[in-house]
């Protein structure tokens, strides 16, 4: 039962567009939710970082948005560029869980 | 470079063979979890070790087993190995015992293959 859910597996965009990856997660009790960032042959990377009393969370290019009512969360990347290419998962936790959650990612392709 | 690291890298060997993994968690990092990455799959968490004990388990199977030494790396066995085991295998590490400082750091991975 995937409680953490990224419906599209791949997503293109052209460079200077931009990018925006969601997901979907169905435990209430999730209140932090994180994106990780994953290039080939390396481990995953944090990214950003939002908690349930947010609605929206800015690091420069990137901005998580977060629907509570509608349980889902998406990643905006702004303008995008080529490096961004890689693959993006989603992960969520809530209080009393000490481990965190992923999606199954969402491969981004950023072509110049 | 998290500061995580993982050996080995690479691993081939056959149906039913028993194999470790290795995690060395960053400097003054306390928990270690362990990730299963497979084919067309998420993240699976696996378990979680926080100072030498266990803290929390997933969807590890009775063929696996882990542990965390006094100096917190830790082991993940993997034994009478099948071909549906072959995956990437992930280390991470956390300075608490939870990860609602945000952060887990993670290894680059042991990708495992069994023939």
């Amino acid at each position: 039962d995937q409680q953490v859910k990224q419906n599209s597996p791949s997503l293109s965009v052209q460079e200077g567009r931009i990018s925006i990856l969601n997901c979907d997660y169905t435990n209430s009790m999730f209140d932090y939710f994180l994106w990780y960032k994953k290039y080939p042959a390396e481990g995953p990377t944090f990214l950003i970082s939002i908690s349930s009393i947010k609605d929206k969370n800015e690091d420069g290019r990137f901005t998580v948005f977060l629907n509570k009512s509608a349980k889902h969360l998406s990643l905006h990347i702004v303008p995008s560029q080529p490096g961004d290419s890689a693959v993006y998962f989603c992960a969520a936790i809530g209080t009393g869980y000490s481990t965190l959650t992923f999606g199954k990612g969402t491969m981004l392709l950023v072509s110049p | 470079d998290s500061g995580v690291t993982q050996t080995p890298k690479h691993l081939i060997t056959a149906t039913g063979q028993r194999v470790t993994l290795r995690c060395s968690p960053r400097s003054g990092d306390l928990s270690v979890y362990w990730y299963q990455q497979s084919l067309d799959q998420g993240l699976q968490f696996l378990i979680q070790y926080y100072n030498g004990e266990e803290r929390a388990k997933g969807n590890i199977l009775e063929r696996f087993s882990a542990q965390q030494f006094p100096d917190l790396h830790s082991e993940l066995n993997l034994s009478s190995l099948e071909l549906g085991d072959s995956a990437l295998y992930f280390c991470a590490s956390s300075v608490t015992s939870g990860s609602h400082t945000g952060e887990l750091f993670f290894g680059e991975g042991s990708r495992l293959t069994v023939l």
